[in-house]
């Protein structure tokens, strides 16, 4: 079965400093890897996905994760957050064309004007 | 554009009713998803329709969850025989196609579901 596990519940920064959310996950096979984020009073969005090809992966709003596959993590990075990067972030994994999703806990990041 | 609806946006019931929870996907996506999420949780799958047909419903927790979408858009999970442990907030998510390179889920807002 398909596990995804996120290091960190809670993680507090000052603006302009860097971050990194770890996820590992258990899996056999082929992946597709997932970051969502959930800004405070809106829906679950995608941030960044990895299908194949290039295992660093760019997103939107200068978000960015790496896929190592030899330790199965797909930690999701940001050179310098702002305060409006506070929200909560999901990591997950679902093998290729298929519909179902694994999702992490969940990590909230707060960050501090 | 129309994003994916949910309705209600809350349902209070008693143990033991039976509840219904509607997705509304965005228009021409094929593929509809439902998930539930507990209190400091991640999404848990349920259930994934391609079209009409259930394709994946390996997450339905029991028989008493059932989910159906007859025509290929709106669905309904429906709940019997609620417990106290089904309270969460449900969310259906939709994609154009299956989820693969080029395509990405989109969340609704989810249903927020209490069982007194």
């Amino acid at each position: 079965a398909q596990s995804v596990s996120q290091h960190n519940h809670h993680v507090i920064l000052s603006e302009a400093a860097s971050l990194e959310l770890g996820c590992n996950y258990s899996y056999g096979g082929t992946v597709n890897l997932f970051w969502y984020v959930q800004y405070p009073g809106q829906h679950l969005q995608l941030l960044l996905k990895y299908f194949s090809g290039d295992p660093l992966v760019k997103g939107i709003k200068g978000f960015e994760a790496e896929f190592i596959k030899s330790k199965f993590s797909f930690n999701l990075r940001k050179p310098s957050v702002q305060w409006s990067d506070t929200a909560e972030y999901f990591c997950a994994v679902g093998p290729p064309n298929a519909g179902k999703s694994t999702f992490g806990d969940g990590t909230t990041l707060t960050v501090k004007p | 554009g129309a994003g994916v609806s949910q309705t209600p946006s809350n349902k209070v019931t008693e143990k033991g009713k039976y509840v219904e929870l509607r997705c509304d996907p965005i228009s021409g996506h094929t593929a509809l998803y439902w998930y539930r999420q507990s209190l400091g949780q991640g999404p848990e799958f349920l259930i994934y329709f391609q079209g009409t047909g259930a394709a994946d419903d390996s997450g339905l927790p029991n028989d008493r969850f059932f989910a159906v979408r007859p025509e290929g858009s709106v669905s309904t999970l429906k709940i019997q025989r609620t417990e106290r442990g089904d309270s969460a907030v449900y969310l259906c998510a939709s994609s154009l196609g299956v989820l693969g390179s080029e395509e990405t889920q989109y969340f609704g807002p989810g249903t927020r579901l209490l069982v007194l």
